[in-house]
């Protein structure tokens, strides 16, 4: 079982540009969710996705967006870069049929640098 | 809103020498609440899912107890491999939104 995947691993990109973040979830895992996680801080929740679905959103702007593939894997999208936008963005997968996040493992997380 | 604190926020320890993590919680009906460990630069390690006061669960030199305020997690004769931070976080009912806490670093020295 390989885990949670995502790519790229680093990624550096200036102000005002886009950026896409991929997630493959582990193997039966139909529930992917995605976090920013700022240096020193603990992960903070963006959205979640269930059967090609946005679940539900956390406190992030519009410019945040995301997309479920039929096979479960994910993608994160954020327009217009900022300079707070650099931080650890983490993908973590669970069942849905837990409620989404009783058990969820994550991935390595992709270390976006925004110049 | 959900709110949860973690002390302290740095721990040094040398080796063999046991200790408690604190993580206290504000909830509005908690649906569980988690522990995991991180090593610096890579994502979250899940170790424990608490759902209940009282209810304690173990594993290796790691035990997690729940009360209704607060979260312990227990490191006994800690080893250097045990250096991470340890996150805590809570979900409350209705949502499926974790609210993590901003970790304790945990050094062991040999």
């Amino acid at each position: 079982d390989a885990g949670v995947t995502q790519s790229p691993t680093h990624l550096i990109k200036t102000r005002g540009q886009q950026v896409t973040l991929r997630c493959s979830p582990k193997s039966g895992h139909d529930t992917v969710s995605w976090y920013q996680q700022a240096l020193g801080q603990g992960p903070q929740f963006i959205f979640q996705y269930y059967e090609e679905e946005e679940r539900q959103r956390g406190n992030f702007p519009d410019r945040f967006s995301g997309h479920q593939f039929p096979n479960y894997s994910s993608e994160l999208n954020v327009n217009a870069l900022l300079l707070g936008d650099s931080a650890l963005y983490l993908c973590a997968s669970s069942p849905g049929t837990a409620g989404g996040t009783d058990t969820q493992y994550f991935g390595p997380g992709t270390r976006l640098t925004v110049l | 809103e959900d709110q949860v604190t973690q002390s302290p926020e740095a721990l040094r320890l040398q080796e063999g020498e046991s200790s408690s993590l604190n993580c206290s919680y504000t909830v509005s009906g908690l649906r569980g609440l988690f522990w995991y460990r991180q090593d610096p630069g890579k994502g979250p390690e899940f170790l424990f899912t608490l759902y209940s006061a009282g209810e304690e669960k173990e594993k290796e030199r790691l035990k997690a107890t729940l009360t209704k305020k607060e979260s312990f997690l227990h490191i006994t004769a800690p080893k250097p491999e045990d250096s991470a931070t340890y996150l805590c976080a809570v979900r409350s009912g209705g949502s499926y939104i974790p609210t993590f806490g901003r970790g304790t670093s945990l050094i062991v020295h040999p």
